[in-house]
This record gives C-alpha cells, sequence and structure tokens, in this order.
C-alpha cells in the first residue's frame, strides 16, 4: 500500500483480556518497527524486526507482549492478559534499508484502552 | 543510554513569526536524525531526516540543523501559520534497531 497502515484504530480491552494489533507496513520494506506511546509522552522503543527475524525485542515491558512478522510482511503485536498500565497509542514503523541510515515512516496507530 | 530532550515543552506564537524548536542528545554516535510531526490523534508524519554525516536539511518553509559533536538539532519553521499547529517530535537513530524520540513540542500558531 502506499502508507503503513494498522488495525484497529481503536480498541477498548476489558482487564485481563487477550488483543492483538496489525501492522501492515509499506510492500517492499525491510525493517518494521513497534512502539508505544503514552499519552503527552514521546513514543517508547517495543521492538525491531528485519524480515522475519525479531532483532531486537528489548523494549517489550513484560512476557504478556508478543511481537510476530512471519512472512516478513505484516506484523502482529500481541499482549495478554492486559492490565491498565498498557493504554496506549501502539504505532507501527517501517523502513526501507535494514541499516541505520533509513527513512522511518509511521502509520496512524492503534490506540488501546483497557478498563 | 541516549536520551533525547525537547526544549520547549509547548510554544505559542502568532501567525507569520519565525520560530525555533530546540533537541538535544547525549550521546553523539548517532546514524540520523529525523523530525516528524504529529496532529492530535494521529500518527506521525516525517518532515526532515538529516544523515550523520549532513549538516541540514531543507523543506519548504522546514529547515533543520544538526550538530553532531554538540548533541544538538534545530528546528526552523519560517512564516509559521496556523496549520503549523502541531506536536513537533525529534528522534535520533543510535543503531540499527532503535530510534530514541523526545517527549515533543507542542506549538500552537494563532491566526
Amino acid at each position: 500500500g502506499a502508507g503503513v497502515s494498522q488495525s484497529p484504530r481503536y480498541k477498548v480491552a476489558k482487564r485481563g483480556q487477550d488483543v492483538a494489533l496489525r501492522c501492515d507496513p509499506i510492500s517492499g520494506h525491510v525493517s518494521l518497527f513497534w512502539y508505544q506511546q503514552a499519552l503527552g509522552q514521546g513514543p517508547e522503543f517495543l521492538t525491531y524486526f528485519q524480515n522475519e527475524a525479531q532483532l531486537d525485542k528489548s523494549g517489550l515491558p513484560s512476557d504478556r507482549f508478543f511481537a510476530e512478522r512471519p512472512e516478513g510482511s505484516v506484523s502482529t503485536l500481541k499482549i495478554q492478559r492486559t492490565q491498565q498500565e498498557d493504554s496506549a497509542v501502539y504505532l507501527c514503523a517501517s523502513s526501507l534499508f535494514s541499516g541505520g541510515g533509513g527513512e522511518l515512516f509511521f502509520g496512524e496507530g492503534s490506540r488501546l484502552t483497557v478498563l | 543510554k541516549q536520551e533525547v530532550t525537547q526544549i520547549p515543552a509547548a510554544l505559542s506564537v502568532p501567525e507569520g513569526e519565525n520560530l525555533v524548536l530546540n533537541c538535544s542528545f547525549t550521546d553523539s554516535a548517532i546514524y540520523n536524525l529525523q523530525w516528524f510531526r504529529q496532529d492530535p490523534g494521529k500518527g506521525l508524519t516525517s518532515l526532515l531526516l538529516i544523515q550523520s554525516s549532513q549538516r541540514e536539511q531543507t523543506s519548504g518553509r522546514l529547515n533543520a540543523s544538526l550538530d553532531k559533536s554538540s548533541g544538538r538539532s534545530t528546528l526552523y519553521i519560517a512564516a509559521s501559520q496556523p496549520g503549523d499547529s502541531a506536536t513537533y517530535l525529534c528522534a535520533v537513530r543510535p543503531g540499527n534497531n532503535d530510534m530514541r524520540f523526545g517527549a515533543g513540542t507542542r506549538l500552537t500558531v494563532k491566526p
């Protein structure tokens, strides 16, 4: 597609529910990133994929968070047993290159509210 | 750990004014620096990307500079317009896998 697409745009979950957030990167982009953005803050890094390989997951806050990109294109961020502190906007970004010099393009984000 | 700071946190200016947003980072070992714009409830729109070997980039009324040795970048907006009202985020790329963001500057341009 023309840009990075994320779904759902909005998700309300009851505490304890599992959620799955989807990211469709720009076609052909090698690198894919997930970020978490709390209200009034800058995005915080969660995890990074180069094609289908998850090369860095150091930003995932707990083992309830899991991300995958099985075919090197679409990625899913899964949060198990959601808690109120998981409420945030989850942003996905992609980049054409695998090196550090590439420009990042972001999706509109998925806003998660945990009640 | 790379820390990115943006000053001021919020800025309000009358239409037509030229303005400067500041970004500082603690570790000069970066691949690049990118400025983004974020409108309320929206994702991030890339404005300018400056590679580590570059000193500045320009796009329309926007000019971004990079002084890697002092850990500073500025975003200059000329002849500001109400449509420029948004949060401006600065981010540095310390490695392949990561991008570190500041908390942003919330800009309001009054008609």
